[in-house]
């Protein structure tokens, strides 16, 4: 059974850097999860989802265009976590952030997602 | 980026009748070497996260009822529940995995009439 796990901080200041942490279980990203992957999606609050980024199994990474300078997502100290660090945050950036699973069902790189945490609330103000 | 543009914003539908929600995508979703469309449709309840229905444009997930259907192929998608029901009350969102890029429509609202 795969769960993931939103943490982190609910509320940063405007400029700050937001760290948040997908922490998860039933599947690996290591050498023996070929294939798998753990993407980052947000939603403002009342609109839609937005992918945000990727990271493969073989730590191969996918941004969105237009906040690439400012995300980094890597894999966590810990074999089953990912991370998420987007810098210099907006009040724009107020939203929920889910981590989500990779369906296996698609041939690389090309990814939907099938299991997905609760999500981390982020409030972005001063 | 591929642009997906659903149809209607919000939906009200009586219990029992059918709902239609329909995703326009700015390019061919259509993978002319394998002949699939890479296009997905997922359920948001309100406080939840989304939750996977369709995959390849028809394929119901494991686990998800029968009266949830997808249809379409190229540029034009459907999602259509065949029966309302009141647990079917929910945001409806496509999305392309044609490309990296990935993006999701603006969402439908479905509600009860």
């Amino acid at each position: 059974q795969i769960t993931l796990q939103e943490s982190g901080p609910t509320l940063v200041k405007p400029t700050q850097t937001l760290t948040l942490t997908c922490s998860f279980s039933g599947f690996s990203l290591g050498i023996s999860g070929v294939g798998e992957g753990v993407a980052w999606i947000r939603q403002p609050p009342g609109r839609a989802l937005e992918w945000l980024g990727l990271i493969y199994w073989d730590d191969d990474t996918r941004y969105r265009p237009s906040l690439k300078t400012r995300l980094t997502i890597s894999k966590g100290s810990s074999k089953n976590q990912v991370v998420l660090t987007m810098t210099n945050m907006d009040p724009d950036d107020t939203g929920t952030y889910y981590c989500a699973h990779r369906r296996l069902d698609v041939s690389l790189p090309r990814y939907f997602f099938d299991y997905w945490g609760p999500g981390r609330r982020v409030i972005v103000s001063s | 980026d591929i642009v997906l543009t659903q149809s209607p914003d919000s939906l009200a539908v009586s219990l029992g009748e059918r709902a239609t929600i329909t995703c326009k995508s700015s390019q061919s979703l259509l993978y002319t070497s394998n002949n699939r469309n890479y296009l997905a449709w997922y359920q948001q309840k309100p406080g939840q996260p989304p939750k996977l229905l369709i995959f390849w444009a028809s394929t119901r997930e494991f686990g998800v009822p029968d009266r949830f259907s997808g249809s379409g192929s190229g540029t034009d998608f459907t999602l259509t529940i065949s029966s309302l029901q009141t647990e079917d009350v929910a945001v409806y969102y496509c999305q392309q995995y044609y490309s990296t890029v990935i993006t999701f429509g603006q969402g439908t609202r479905l509600e009860i009439k």
